[in-house]
């Protein structure tokens, strides 16, 4: 059964600061690799998808990186700005299985003016 | 685009009253979720259809729950009778599935509340 891990559960750095994110997941035989990005009282906002065949998408001061066979991700954040701060969600479609995502349970960023 | 449309918004409702959310995918999607979300066990897949079609159900809690998708543009999860330990937030996402799974897109979701 897939797990999905987020390490840490929280994180509260000052504006300007480059960060890291971790996504862990415990099958490697995935399809793809999603991140969201949620605010409070709101819906899950796509931020990056990445397919399996894929080792990184880049949108803006965001980039995330796919290592399938130690079964990580990660999203980078440059140059962060209190606007960021939200509630940061990986979810990864497993094969094998019907195509449904299994979320972590969030990393919650705040970022300090 | 509209995004992925629910309905309603808020609900607060008595135990043992019958509870109706609704979910109106974005066009052209062919793949429709619904999701639970707590602060004690994070996000849930409750139901999965694909063209329609239930494809996995596995996650619906027990009989109380029951969820259609008479067409392509809409879907409902129906909770019937509702208990306080339903109160959640519950979400519909959608996507297109042809060939690779595609990107998932939320609703901003239907926040229930049983007394």
């Amino acid at each position: 059964k897939q797990e999905v891990t987020q390490i840490p559960a929280a994180l509260s750095v000052p504006e300007g600061e480059n960060l890291v994110l971790n996504c862990s997941f415990t099958d490697s035989a995935i399809y793809n690799l999603q991140w969201f990005r949620q605010d409070p009282g709101k819906g899950l906002t796509s931020l990056l998808l990445i397919q399996s065949s894929q080792r990184e998408q880049t949108s803006g001061r965001l980039n995330a990186s796919l290592d399938k066979s130690s079964g990580r991700s990660t999203l980078y954040i440059a140059a962060s700005q209190p606007g960021d701060s939200a509630t940061y969600l990986c979810a990864v479609v497993t094969q094998g299985g019907s195509e449904k995502l299994v979320f972590g349970k969030g990393t919650k960023l705040t970022v300090n003016p | 685009d509209a995004g992925v449309i629910q309905s309603p918004r808020h609900e607060v409702t008595e135990m043992g009253q019958e509870v109706t959310l609704r979910c109106k995918p974005i066009s052209g999607h062919n793949s429709l979720f619904w999701y639970r979300q707590t602060m004690m066990r994070g996000l849930e897949l409750l139901i999965y259809f694909n063209n329609n079609v239930p494809i996995d159900d596995s996650g619906m809690p027990e009989d109380r729950f029951s969820a259609k998708m008479p067409n392509a543009s809409f879907s409902t999860l129906k909770i019937q009778p509702s208990e306080p330990r339903d109160s959640a937030v519950y979400f519909c996402a959608s996507r297109v599935d042809r060939g690779n799974t595609g990107e998932l897109f939320f609703g901003e979701g239907s926040r229930l509340t049983v007394l």
